[in-house]
């Protein structure tokens, strides 16, 4: 499985949007990029999965460039209810392997 | 539609007992996985269910650690004898079979202190 590389943290105020990257250089033909997010005394709730190009849905958008070495969540005007841990997953099957995470905090 | 359930929330074992968590799935979730999350870590898959059989155990430290999903619905891990680093937030998770097998629904965890 691709290993990925996230920033620890970000910090970012209420309204802006932002922009986390993941950087997956052995990403394979057949793995897909996945998204998780995690508040905290919750379970990883899922965001958003892509295999390529551009990914939108009604919470974030996710943005694959053509050599999928890495990609780009985005929250469009995040509040204070974004604050939480965001994950980065490559894979191909089921099984996730969850890194340590970005935390995005957000003030007002 | 009601999401995954666990219990209990939170335990206190003293180190040598043994414990033992419960899931449910969502309905027609087939799919049912273990995870194991320590405190400033991402969740780690313990152990993967299709149905009532096991998928992926190879994470599963099966000297102490075990897990049945019987009738193919809930499921219990249990942990015999129970040791300090197994203190953790357990966290249950079910996927529907089809396109979007990928998605996993999380419960909200069970917190193990061990003492």
């Amino acid at each position: 499985l691709a290993k990925t590389t996230q920033p620890i943290s970000m910090d970012s105020y209420e309204g802006q949007e932002v922009n986390i990257t993941c950087s997956h250089n052995n990403i394979a033909t057949n793995d897909y990029i996945t998204w998780y997010q995690q508040f905290p005394s919750q379970g990883p709730r899922f965001i958003i999965q892509g295999y390529k190009t551009k990914v939108t849905n009604e919470v974030a958008s996710l943005f694959i460039p053509a050599d999928r070495k890495s990609s780009t969540l985005s929250l469009p005007r995040v509040s204070l209810s974004d604050t939480a841990v965001y994950y980065c997953l490559v894979g191909a099957g089921t099984a996730l392997i969850f890194g340590k995470g970005t935390t995005l905090s957000v003030s007002s | 539609e009601a999401g995954v359930a666990q219990s209990p929330r939170y335990k206190i074992i003293e180190k040598r007992q043994s414990v033992a968590f419960w899931c449910n799935p969502i309905s027609g979730h087939a799919t049912l996985y273990w995870y194991q999350q320590i405190l400033g870590q991402g969740p780690k898959l313990l152990i993967q269910f299709q149905n009532n059989g096991v998928v992926d155990d190879s994470q599963l430290p099966k000297d102490r650690f075990s897990a049945e999903r019987l009738k193919g619905v809930d499921s219990t891990l249990k942990i015999q004898p129970a040791k300090l680093e197994d203190s953790a937030v357990y966290l249950c998770a079910s996927s529907a079979p089809g396109p979007r097998l990928y998605e996993q629904y999380f419960g909200p965890g069970t917190r193990l202190t061990v003492t």
